[in-house]
């Protein structure tokens, strides 16, 4: 079964608009941490934001938060105010409290911002 | 944020040879790094857990005779591919941290991608 499930393989926004990028997981463990991380065309990844399954607010981070909605396993990224340099591929992944090096990612959704 | 710097970026090779890729942690001691591949417009598939002194941990899957992993000191990775195919053209890139802490994020090099003609 996939540990992190992206529906998403594609999304546009419009320029300053806001857009929220679907992420769902599935662990049985009761500690687990939730990334999101940006690649661009050039390939590199890049950290954006973490929310702990303890947390007990959202996390935020500049123009990104996390709606994270623990009793439905969904960590879903909001951006907003997208600019154009947001256009990108972004990952979500999850790593586990058995296993606390790995992170398993997502398949990704490729987020285009238009003018 | 730490620096985690692999090399080469791009590399090209004919079928058959071998090709070694560097991950090196540039201001950080990384007991535990990942290699990564991932084929276009795909999710990053973890191959396999770098430890420092010891043998490597493969993903299912993954063949470990192919995909040799060397980690000879914390702030260094190999990744060796034997007896390139064309079907090994990727992507492929590494990463470490430096904690087990579930908040500690992992910081990536730059990526490798390779063409085998």
């Amino acid at each position: 079964a996939q540990k992190i499930t992206q529906t998403q393989p594609g999304m546009f926004v419009q320029e300053k608009e806001a857009v929220t990028l679907d992420c769902t997981y599935d662990t049985s463990d009761p500690s687990y941490g939730l990334f999101w991380y940006k690649q661009p065309s050039s390939g590199e990844m890049i950290f954006l934001i973490y929310q702990g399954s303890y947390d007990q607010q959202n996390a935020t981070e500049g123009r990104y938060s996390l709606n994270f909605q623990k009793a439905r396993k969904s960590a879903n990224l909001v951006i907003s105010a997208s600019q154009l340099g947001d256009s990108a591929m972004y990952f979500c992944a999850m790593r586990e409290v058995y296993n606390t090096d790995k992170l398993i990612f997502g398949t990704g959704t490729r987020l285009q911002v238009f003018p | 944020g730490a620096v985690v710097s692999q090399h080469p970026s791009r590399v090209i090779c004919k079928s058959g040879t071998s090709v070694k890729i560097e991950c090196r942690s540039l201001d950080f001691q990384a007991t535990t790094m990942f290699w990564y591949r991932q084929f276009p417009k795909k999710s990053l598939m973890l191959m396999a857990t770098s430890n420092e002194g010891s043998k490597a941990t493969y993903e299912q899957g993954v063949e470990k005779d192919k995909f040799l992993i060397n980690h000879a000191s914390l702030t260094l990775s190999t990744l060796t591919v034997t007896s390139a195919h064309p079907e090994d053209s990727s992507f492929y890139i590494c990463s470490a941290s430096y904690g087990e802490v579930m908040n500690t994020e992992a910081f990536f090099g730059q990526g490798t991608r390779l063409t085998v003609v």
